[in-house]
């Protein structure tokens, strides 16, 4: 286990406000991510980071932004949310598993958010 | 540019019968392919990869480099199978690419 934690779990707000989503782990892991999760789309990338302060966008980034300024943590920020937005979000990290050498994704249990 | 498609978005089967559901990929050069499974309630968690060559809970998925195609198949379902299966392409490493997902339902 990653030990990932995501907060919060559930959030409900208003269109036009700022909302920001937490990501933690525990392990030190450089590669970290944020999908989106919606019916019919499956996941989708939104941002992804590959170290303090270096981030790189996914194929769904507009309208959020991301910060990494510790290892551990990786934040996504919804500057003006809005109705589009509501969906399950899921922060992953990438571990090499050393029997096979190809890394794997781990995730997060998910934040669920709702844009009224 | 890299794709994965899941051609089906619910597949339903009696318990007992066999299952497959279908991963198709498009990628330019040499691909890894992971089968991840979300049961309810629960996180999204990794099921298997090409690379292992392993059966996990029954279920096996073939890395077929002609076809483009990595197919999960289990030959008797089991209720407790029931869950979202998406299949994922990983490249450079650090890259994922995800399916739009299947939603197996395995009826009693």
């Amino acid at each position: 286990d990653a030990g990932i934690t995501q907060s919060p779990r559930h959030k409900v707000t208003e269109t036009g406000t700022p909302v920001t989503l937490r990501c933690h782990q525990t392990e030190n892991h450089r590669y970290m991510y944020w999908y989106r999760q919606d019916p019919g789309h499956g996941l989708r990338l939104i941002h992804y980071s590959y170290g303090v302060k270096d981030t790189d966008k996914g194929e769904v980034s507009d309208g959020y932004s991301v910060s990494r300024s510790k290892t551990e943590d990786f934040l996504l920020t919804l500057e003006s949310a809005t109705s589009s937005q509501t969906s399950v979000y899921f922060c992953a990290i990438s571990e090499s598993r050393v029997s096979s050498g190809a890394n794997v994704l781990t995730f997060g249990a998910g934040s669920r958010l709702t844009v009224l | 540019a890299q794709r994965v498609t899941q051609p089906e978005k619910l597949l339903s089967v009696f318990k007992g019968a066999p299952v497959e559901l279908k991963c198709n990929y498009s990628y330019s050069g040499s691909p890894e392919l992971f089968w991840y499974v979300q049961y309810s309630r629960q996180r999204l968690q990794l099921l298997l990869r090409h690379i292992s060559r392993e059966s996990i809970k029954g279920f096996t998925a073939d890395l077929n480099k002609g076809e483009t195609s990595f197919h999960l198949k289990k030959p008797f379902a089991q209720e407790e199978d029931s869950a979202m299966y998406y299949c994922a392409l990983g490249y450079n490493f650090n890259k994922f690419y995800f399916g739009s997902g299947t939603k197996l339902n395995v009826k009693p």
